[in-house]
């Protein structure tokens, strides 16, 4: 079945680059996505990539996908407190997102 | 504009009892989808409503229901609570063949069951 993974945490110092990465099983998304949730909120659409795409860059933000090893990262340039939150990936359409289990990013000084 | 908003925003629960939820969707969105987070979890697809009508369920019991009303907002229901239903009920509209087939999330409501 669809399944995405993730590592969960990831400690940085602050002014370093977080790379937080995810495989994923189902190749039939049509964009794959990446969320932010701050502790008691919703999920915030960070970036996407479309799935014919290798790589995107937004800002602070580049996602790559290899879409060969079925695999989707995300670097956060000059990694800042206030990037600080649990990371999701996930594919699928506007019918129905499939979530990995997030990963915690921790920047400390 | 308005986002996707949610009531309430807490719950608390016994086991057993019932519980629904509400959602309203960005307006001019027809889409309503629900997303139950388990503490520690990612947020899992229980449901889809488009036009009034289911066009997707995940896997859940038939204790979870759903409908969409004429202004496209929703509501969750939950019969019989269980202790493992305690999580954050995430919604989410859409726009069909909007960009990037973006879903745009509320802030969730969180319920505990005791």
């Amino acid at each position: 079945g669809e399944d995405v993974e993730q590592s969960l945490f990831l400690s940085v110092r602050e002014g370093d680059s977080s790379v937080i990465n995810c495989t994923y099983t189902d190749s039939s998304s049509t964009y794959l996505y990446w969320y932010k949730q701050e502790p008691g909120a919703g999920l915030q659409l960070l970036t996407y990539i479309f799935s014919n795409m290798d790589m995107k860059q937004d800002q602070r933000l580049t996602v790559l996908l290899n879409k060969k090893d079925k695999h989707l990262s995300l670097r956060i340039a000059d990694t800042q407190t206030g990037d600080s939150a649990i990371y999701f990936c996930a594919g699928g359409g506007y019918n129905k997102l499939i979530f990995g289990a997030g990963t915690r990013l921790a920047v400390h000084p | 504009d308005a986002g996707v908003t949610q009531s309430p925003t807490h719950l608390i629960k016994t086991r057993g009892q019932h519980v629904t939820l509400r959602c309203s969707p960005i307006s001019g969105h027809k889409s309503v989808s629900w997303y139950q987070q388990v503490l520690g979890q990612g947020p899992q697809f229980i449901f889809q409503y488009y036009e009034k009508e289911e066009r997707g369920r995940g896997n859940f019991p038939d204790r979870f229901s759903a409908r969409q009303f004429p202004n496209y907002s929703s509501e969750l229901n939950v019969n019989a609570l269980l202790l493992g239903d305690s999580a954050l009920y995430l919604c989410a509209s859409s726009s069909p063949g909007g960009r990037n087939n973006e879903q745009f999330f509320g802030p969730g409501t969180r319920l505990t069951v005791l």
